[in-house]
């Protein structure tokens, strides 16, 4: 059964650092990851999705990487911003049109 | 790109009462539309899996007689919500996805207040 793992659970971080949010998923036999990111009270908005072919992909300020081997993703934020502030969740779908395993995702605060 | 319609975004009932959720998919067929749940600070939680034209798939513990899913149509999936208590109010959220190897794409939630 596949489990998506995120660290850390919680980041505060000021305003313009560059920081790193960690996925790691047990069952390295997936097709793509797909990072997302929720604001309070709000449904979840698609940041990047990795094909499995794949090792990174890029949209502005944001940077994915995939390390199917290992089972690993991370999301690189450059140069943070207030806006940022929010929950970010990493996926993984299982075969076929199963629905996606997230992981519990990390809460990121950027301060002014 | 793929867009799934959610609505309402609100809604506020009284105990007993039933509510309906619509999920629409704007631009494309989703033959399978994904139900979830999220609860404060936690995680989403998969209800039920829809099936355009058959009977849905629930999770375990999760009651296929209170939680109603019809997905009648290629664009059109619902959720009733029947007798709801306040213990049902939640995030309630669709997913579907455009294509094979396509990501998946996510309705805007149904935040439901059962008082």
């Amino acid at each position: 059964k596949q489990e998506v793992t995120q660290i850390p659970a919680a980041l505060s971080v000021p305003e313009g650092e560059n920081l790193v949010l960690n996925c790691s998923f047990t069952d390295s036999a997936i097709y793509n990851l797909q990072w997302f990111r929720q604001d309070p009270g709000k449904g979840l908005t698609s940041l990047l999705l990795i094909q499995s072919s794949q090792r990174e992909q890029t949209s502005g300020r944001l940077n994915a990487s995939l390390d199917k081997s290992s089972g690993r993703s991370t999301l690189y934020i450059a140069a943070s911003q207030p806006g940022d502030s929010a929950t970010y969740l990493c996926a993984v779908p299982g075969s076929g049109n199963t629905p996606l395993v997230f992981g519990k995702g990390t809460r990121l605060s950027v301060i002014a | 790109g793929a867009v799934v319609s959610q609505h309402p975004s609100r809604v506020i009932c009284k105990s007993g009462t039933s509510v309906k959720i619509e999920c629409r998919s704007l631009d494309f067929q989703a033959t399978t539309m994904f139900w979830y749940r999220q609860f404060p600070k936690q995680s989403l939680m998969l209800m039920a899996t829809s099936n355009e034209g058959s009977k849905a798939t629930y999770e375990q513990g999760v009651e296929k007689d209170k939680f109603l899913i019809n997905h009648a149509s290629l664009t059109l999936s619902t959720l009733t919500v029947t007798s709801a208590h306040p213990e049902d109010s939640s995030f309630y959220i669709c997913s579907a996805r455009f294509r094979d190897n396509y990501g998946y794409t996510f309705g805007s939630g149904t935040r439901l207040t059962v008082v």
